[in-house]
């Protein structure tokens, strides 16, 4: 079955630089990819989609890659602030019905 | 943007009573909403599919007797968690499939921490 995977360790940045997350996937390509934000004891908020056809796809400071060869997607947030801090969720989807998500990845962006 | 509410935030209760959560799309019509649990530093885990008009459809080793869904309109379905014990006590959120300009998206409630004593 296909699984999603994120690096479960938290990453700390500074405030200003550029944090990258990846999620890599392990059996077929998704028909596409979000990543949503997480703050404790919240539920998640979409961030971006993109799909599988679709190189980069870019939204203010946020940006997404999805790598078919590689079969990885990287979520990048440039100039950091410390709001950015949360836990950033991976999930694919190939009907466009329910996501299949990662375990999410811990940003802590210190000033 | 489409809207995603939760009923109750938090709910206590005993072991072997029931508890029911409602979700529901504020501004729009959702045919279909998703339920999920999610227990401590762990992924979301999707429980059940809930169709408007029809059955829940459930993910492999979520019992429908313990959780029941009843997705009676295009705005509200419930997640029934019935005889709750202790190992139940978990983070619940519904979500629900955007339309229009924001089909493809999903959008989830805040969220119903249940705590079973």
């Amino acid at each position: 079955s296909q699984k999603i995977e994120q690096n479960s360790e938290a990453l700390n940045i500074q405030e200003g630089k550029t944090a990258t997350l990846t999620c890599n996937y392990t059996n077929y390509s998704p028909a596409y990819l979000q990543w949503y934000r997480q703050d404790p004891g919240r539920g998640p908020v979409f961030l971006l989609l993109i799909r599988e056809n679709e190189k980069e796809k870019r939204k203010e400071r946020l940006k997404v890659t999805f790598d078919t060869t590689l079969k990885q997607s990287l979520f990048h947030i440039t100039a950091s602030q410390p709001a950015d801090s949360a836990t950033y969720l991976c999930a694919q989807s190939n009907s466009g019905y329910a996501l299949n998500f990662g375990k999410g990845t811990s940003l802590l962006v210190t000033p | 943007g489409a809207v995603v509410s939760q009923h109750p935030s938090r709910v206590i209760c005993k072991s072997g009573t029931s508890v029911k959560i409602e979700c529901r799309s504020l501004d729009f019509q959702a045919t279909t909403m998703f339920w999920y649990r999610q227990f401590p530093k762990k992924s979301l885990m999707l429980m059940a599919t809930s169709n408007e008009g029809s059955k829940a459809t459930y993910e492999q080793g979520v019992e429908k007797d313990k959780f029941l869904i009843n997705h009676a309109s295009l705005t509200l379905s419930t997640l029934t968690v019935t005889s709750a014990h202790p190992e139940d006590s978990s983070f619940y959120i519904c979500s629900a499939r955007g339309t229009g300009s924001t089909a493809g998206e999903l959008f989830f409630g805040e969220g119903s921490r249940l705590t079973v004593l």
